[in-house]
């Protein structure tokens, strides 16, 4: 049962270029998502959450597509320090309760920014 | 600085010794939880604590042990039981352990290798 999916990847893509990729979900009734950031060998760290009208933080967006059950990231001119791993979680717990260990966590989508 | 910090970053056991990892937390948090990461996979869930003096097991929590004295302390003990324990482990914290929305701050991780 494959519940949070992504695309390992890698993504290459040249400097300054704009890039997106998709998770999708299990469970319709997921309340909460998010997108971590985590570098070769480190500790993920909050990227943005996703919300449902979608939000824009800089040069990232994040979207969230109830209906078809995906949630999508965009990098727009892109930057040779936006390489790294992106993590979907997404809170699978029926109605977002339980606290942070209903998150469950894709494994990863690479990205690789070339000069 | 508020943050959460592991020890010891390397670590490495001779089959069939216990060791136990530190995590301690100055961000007041409520919930401490502890992942493991192996390459290409998604983070998985070990134990988690919503309040101190109790703790819940995860997914994989067989082989491993936990206690919650403190509210800044939540070691985790990777045992002899343990069959594959080669692996990076991730220490996290959130605020409010009842909270589907609950962000997650992780540990700088600690590497276990077992030879």
């Amino acid at each position: 049962r494959k519940e949070v999916e992504q695309d390992p990847g890698p993504f290459n893509v040249p400097e300054g270029a704009t890039v997106a990729f998709n998770c999708t979900y299990s469970n319709s009734a997921s309340q909460s998502f998010f997108w971590y950031r985590q570098d070769c060998r480190k500790e993920p760290k909050l990227l943005m959450s996703v919300y449902s009208s979608g939000n824009e933080d800089g040069r990232f967006t994040a979207q969230l597509n109830r209906a078809s059950q995906y949630i999508s990231l965009l990098i727009r001119d892109s930057k040779l320090s936006d390489s790294a791993t992106y993590l979907c979680v997404v809170n699978m717990r029926l109605g977002g309760r339980g606290g942070a260990d209903g998150l469950t966590f894709g494994k990863g989508t690479h990205l690789i920014i070339q000069p | 600085d508020g943050g959460i910090t592991q020890s010891p970053k390397y670590l490495f056991r001779k089959e069939g010794q216990n060791v136990t990892l530190s995590c301690e937390q100055n961000l007041n948090h409520d919930a401490m939880y502890w992942y493991r990461q192996d390459p290409g996979q998604g983070l998985r869930l070990i134990y988690y604590s919503q309040i101190v003096n109790d703790f819940q097991k995860g997914d994989i929590a067989e082989g491993y042990s936990v206690s919650r004295e403190k509210k800044e302390s939540f070691p985790l003990t990777v045992t002899s039981a343990q069959k594959n324990p080669t692996a990076f482990y991730l220490c996290a914290s959130s605020p409010n352990g009842h909270s589907g929305a609950n962000v997650l701050t992780f540990g700088a991780g600690s590497r276990l290798t077992v030879l």
